[in-house]
Parts: C-alpha cells; sequence; structure tokens
C-alpha cells in the first residue's frame, strides 16, 4: 500500500533563511512524488514534481525538492524564505507501477515564515 | 488555464440529510477526484473516476457515493448525511496518459458542517 509521511505538522523559519520541509514515502514500486501548496481559504496548487531523470527537481516560487531512493524521501527546500511563502505544504505519491490514478497524500505541513 | 469549480463554499445540512456536491472541470481532462481535508489528517481519498460512467473506491468510500453521467461533471453523494462527516471537500482533475503534464487541479473546496 501507498503512504506518505510529513514528520513535521509546522515548521517555523526566520525570512530570508533557507527552508526544508520533509517527506517520506512508501510504494511497492516505483514513485512519482509531488508537492502542492495551500494558501488561506484556497484549494491545493501544484509547486513540483519529480517522475523521472534528475534527482533535484525545481518548481514554482524558486521551491526545489531531492528524490533520494535510497532514503525514500523528497524533501522541499527553498535557499531564502519569504513571508509570502506561509502556507500548508502537502507531499503526494502515485505508484507508477499501480496501474492507476491513484494519489496518496501526507498530512500537511505548516510553514510560517517570520519577518 | 484550467478551471475546476465546486457548486458551493459553505453547506449546512442536517443530520439524515442526502447532500450532493457537485464538480465540474472546463479542460477536457479525463480523471476526476473527490478528497476529504481534516486538520492533523490531511487528505484522504474517497473516490476517483478515469472516465464517465467509471468510479474506483478511495480509502474512505463508506458512507459516499458519485456519480460521473459526463466527462466535465464529478458529483458526491453522501447517502444520510452524518456529523462525522463535516469537513472540507476537495474536487480534483487531471489528464490522462500523459506523466509530461501529470499534476492535480483543485478546485477552491466546499466546507461542509452537518448538524
Amino acid at each position: 500500500a501507498q503512504s506518505v509521511a510529513q514528520p513535521e505538522d509546522q515548521v517555523n523559519v526566520a525570512e530570508g533563511n533557507p527552508l526544508t520541509v520533509k517527506c517520506t514515502y512508501s510504494v511497492s514500486g516505483n514513485p512519482y512524488l509531488f508537492w502542492y501548496v495551500q494558501y488561506p481559504n484556497r484549494g491545493l496548487q501544484f509547486l513540483l514534481k519529480y517522475i523521472t531523470g534528475d534527482n533535484l527537481v525545481k518548481g514554482s516560487y524558486g521551491f526545489e525538492a531531492e528524490f533520494n531512493k535510497s532514503q525514500t524521501s523528497f524533501h522541499l527546500k527553498k535557499p531564502s524564505a519569504l513571508v509570502s511563502d506561509s502556507a500548508l505544504y502537502f507531499c503526494a505519491v502515485r505508484d507508477r507501477g499501480s496501474g492507476t490514478y491513484k494519489y496518496i497524500f501526507g498530512t500537511g505541513t505548516r510553514l510560517k515564515v517570520l519577518a | 488555464d484550467v478551471k475546476v469549480t465546486q457548486s458551493s463554499r459553505y453547506l449546512v445540512k442536517r443530520t439524515g440529510e442526502k447532500v450532493f456536491l457537485e464538480c465540474v472541470q472546463d479542460m477536457d481532462h479525463e480523471n476526476m477526484f473527490w478528497y476529504r481535508q481534516d486538520p492533523g489528517l490531511g487528505l484522504r481519498l474517497i473516490y476517483f473516476s478515469y472516465d464517465v460512467k467509471m468510479k474506483e473506491k478511495g480509502d474512505i468510500p463508506e458512507g459516499y457515493s458519485v456519480s460521473r453521467e459526463k466527462k466535465e461533471r464529478f458529483s458526491l453523494i453522501l447517502e444520510s448525511a452524518s456529523t462525522n462527516q463535516t469537513s472540507m471537500y476537495l474536487c480534483a482533475s487531471s489528464l490522462f496518459g500523459t506523466t509530461t503534464n501529470e499534476k492535480l487541479f483543485f478546485g477552491s473546496g466546499t466546507q461542509l458542517s452537518v448538524l
């Protein structure tokens, strides 16, 4: 069965500092991995994904994520945080070997960037 | 840009009522999904659909059913609403069969309160 873990409910970081939001996954086959962001009173928006190829993927708003197969992780990073990055972040996985479009999400991590 | 529209932003219903949540997408996507979002639990998949009249159960289908009579519309039905179905409901859609463009597009959500 697929699963996603986001071990931190909340991450606080000072503006201008680097940020990391953690995600680990479990699938029986190879994963497709995604990050989504939810701003207050809004639906989720796609940030970036890993399908295949380069382990470091770049996405919207200066975010990037590194796929680490041995650690089954896909941590979200940004070199310099902005106050406007404060939001709820979700990691998601689809098992590419499952033959289905079933996306499983983590519990979410609230990022708070302090001015 | 893709638009996923959920018919109501806020809905208040009574226990035992039959509730319909409607979702419409305008980009001819084959896949459509219903999730519920609860604090601390993240997004949990209720049902999804690959095509008209096709549906598959997600992780928490109990107490729900779905209908997809037209490609652009995916309805979630609560047969007899209960208080534990009070939640934020999110609809999403995506293309089928291409990983290059693979991502979910979400609606703004319906906050359902069952009293």
